[in-house]
């Protein structure tokens, strides 16, 4: 079946620090692959997609490109600031899924000022 | 704007009670999804309704069942609780199923068997 693997946390960058956390799939089909937040105390929210190979996505200063070579979407972001301290999850979503959204377990990221 | 609303936030249940999860949106969705969530398990599908009138089984259903009772409220009942369904969970709401658009998610019922 579907699935997606992220790399384990906790990670913990100081400010400015380079981000990079990576994320593979196994899927079915071709899936659209996505990078939800969840910020401390809330719920889940959409932080970019990508619907196909070598789209990009990309979204409050967070990038992640889809790569149907390697099968991945690693998330990058050049200067991480206390703010973006969260839970990551990757996820995708393809027939093999019924559309449904398929997680990762989530990568804990500290930003230390 | 709410978008989607769940109730209670917090909620501690003997083992063998019961009790049901609220969860309403306001954007007009079709599509409602039941997850929960556990330390370095990631987020899981109980129960999905990709439309009105239609429920389907995700990757844990056992010891729960689901309503949706119209477009926009979908419900969760533990029937008899037991300690593994100590969780966190989360409703979410998307216009069309999975990733086709924007899934929304509530704020979570954090739940506590004891």
């Amino acid at each position: 079946g579907d699935s997606v693997t992220q790399m384990e946390g906790p990670v913990t960058l100081s400010e400015e620090a380079f981000l990079t956390i990576n994320c593979t799939y196994t899927a079915t089909g071709y899936p659209s692959l996505f990078w939800y937040v969840q910020y401390p105390g809330e719920g889940l929210q959409l932080l970019l997609k990508a619907t196909k190979a070598d789209d990009k996505g990309s979204n409050k200063g967070f990038e992640a490109t889809y790569r149907k070579e390697t099968t991945s979407f690693h998330l990058e972001k050049g200067s991480v600031q206390v703010s973006d301290s969260a839970v990551y999850f990757c996820a995708l979503s393809d027939r093999g899924s019924q559309g449904n959204l398929i997680f990762g377990k989530g990568t804990k990221l500290s930003v230390k000022p | 704007n709410a978008g989607v609303t769940q109730t209670p936030k917090f909620q501690v249940l003997k083992t063998g009670q019961s009790m049901t999860l609220q969860c309403a949106q306001d954007m007009n969705h079709n599509s409602m999804y039941w997850y929960r969530q556990d330390p370095g398990m990631g987020l899981r599908l109980i129960y999905y309704s990709a439309s009105e009138g239609t429920t389907d089984k995700g990757e844990v259903p056992n010891g729960y069942n689901v309503s949706r009772l119209n477009k926009r409220e979908f419900s969760l009942r533990l029937e008899s609780a037991a300690p593994s369904q100590t969780s966190v969970y989360f409703c979410a709401s998307s216009e069309f199923p999975g990733g086709i658009t924007e899934a929304f998610f509530g704020q979570g019922t954090r739940l506590t068997v004891v």
